[in-house]
C-alpha cells in the first residue's frame, strides 16, 4: 500500500520559515494536500492541489510537489501556526495521510 | 450555514456493531462525494472510506474493508458508516468530510466535529 512519510517534529522561531516535507513514491505525479490540526479541533485544509490555498488561509502558507517530495512552507511563522500538519494524497481513489508533523513555535 | 454534524458514537463491545450518521446542511449534498476519516487517541489521521456523490462507487481502507460499509441517503442529506465486527483498534474519533474537486483527486475542505467510538469490553 502507498505510504507518505513526514518528520515527527519541526521547530521554528516566530517570524522564521518552517518547511515540512512529505515523502512518497512518485508523489510528484499525484496531487498533494496539507491539513492543519490543533488540539481538540477538526483538521483544516491549508493547501490543495500541491500549491493552492483555500479561501481564508493566510498567504504565508505555500506548497510545492515534485519528484518524491511535497513540501509545506510557512513563511513568517506565527504562534498560532503551532499545530500538527498532515500531508495527504490519493492512490487510485484510496486516501493516504502522512504520518504527521508537530510544528512547535519556540 | 454550511456544516456537517456526526452522531451515533459511543462505547461498544468488541465484535458488535455501530452505525454513525453525518447530517449535512447548507450545501447541495447530492453533488459531492463524501468521506470518513478517523483518528485514534493520540495518533494521526487515517482515511476510512469514500462514496461517490450518487452512491455509485465506494472505496475503503484495507483496515476496514469487509467490516465497514459507507452509504448515503441524498433525500435526507445524510451520510452513514455501518461498522460491524468492531475491534479495539477501531477506537477513534470519526470525522465525516466533504470531497471537493474531481473524483479521485478530492480535497477535504469541510469537516464535521467528529464522533468518538470506543470499542471496549
Amino acid at each position: 500500500s502507498y505510504e507518505l512519510t513526514q518528520p515527527p517534529s519541526v521547530s521554528v522561531s516566530p517570524g522564521q520559515t518552517a518547511s515540512i516535507t512529505c515523502s512518497g513514491d512518485k508523489l510528484g505525479d499525484k496531487y498533494a494536500c496539507w491539513y492543519q490540526q490543533k488540539p481538540g479541533q477538526s483538521p483544516v485544509l491549508v493547501i490543495y492541489q500541491d500549491n493552492k490555498r483555500p479561501s481564508g488561509i493566510p498567504g504565508r502558507f505555500s506548497g510545492s510537489n515534485s519528484g518524491n517530495t511535497a513540501t509545506l512552507t510557512i513563511s513568517g511563522t506565527q504562534a498560532m501556526d503551532e499545530a500538527d500538519y498532515y500531508c495527504q494524497a490519493w492512490d487510485s481513489s484510496i486516501g493516504v495521510f502522512g504520518t504527521g508533523t508537530k510544528v512547535t513555535v519556540l | 450555514q454550511v456544516r456537517l454534524v456526526e452522531s451515533g458514537g459511543g462505547v461498544v463491545q468488541p465484535g458488535r456493531s455501530l452505525r454513525l450518521s453525518c447530517a449535512a446542511s447548507g450545501f447541495t449534498f447530492s453533488s459531492y462525494a463524501m468521506h470518513w476519516v478517523r483518528q485514534a487517541p493520540g495518533k494521526g489521521l487515517e482515511w476510512v472510506a469514500v462514496i461517490w456523490y450518487d452512491g455509485s462507487d465506494k472505496y475503503y481502507a484495507d483496515s476496514v474493508k469487509g467490516r465497514f460499509t459507507i452509504s448515503r441517503d441524498n433525500s435526507k442529506n445524510t451520510l452513514y458508516l455501518q461498522m460491524n465486527s468492531l475491534r479495539a483498534e477501531d477506537t477513534a474519533v470519526y470525522y465525516c468530510a466533504r470531497g471537493d474537486g474531481s473524483s479521485g483527486y478530492w480535497y477535504l475542505v469541510l469537516w464535521g466535529q467528529g464522533s468518538l467510538v470506543t470499542v471496549s469490553s
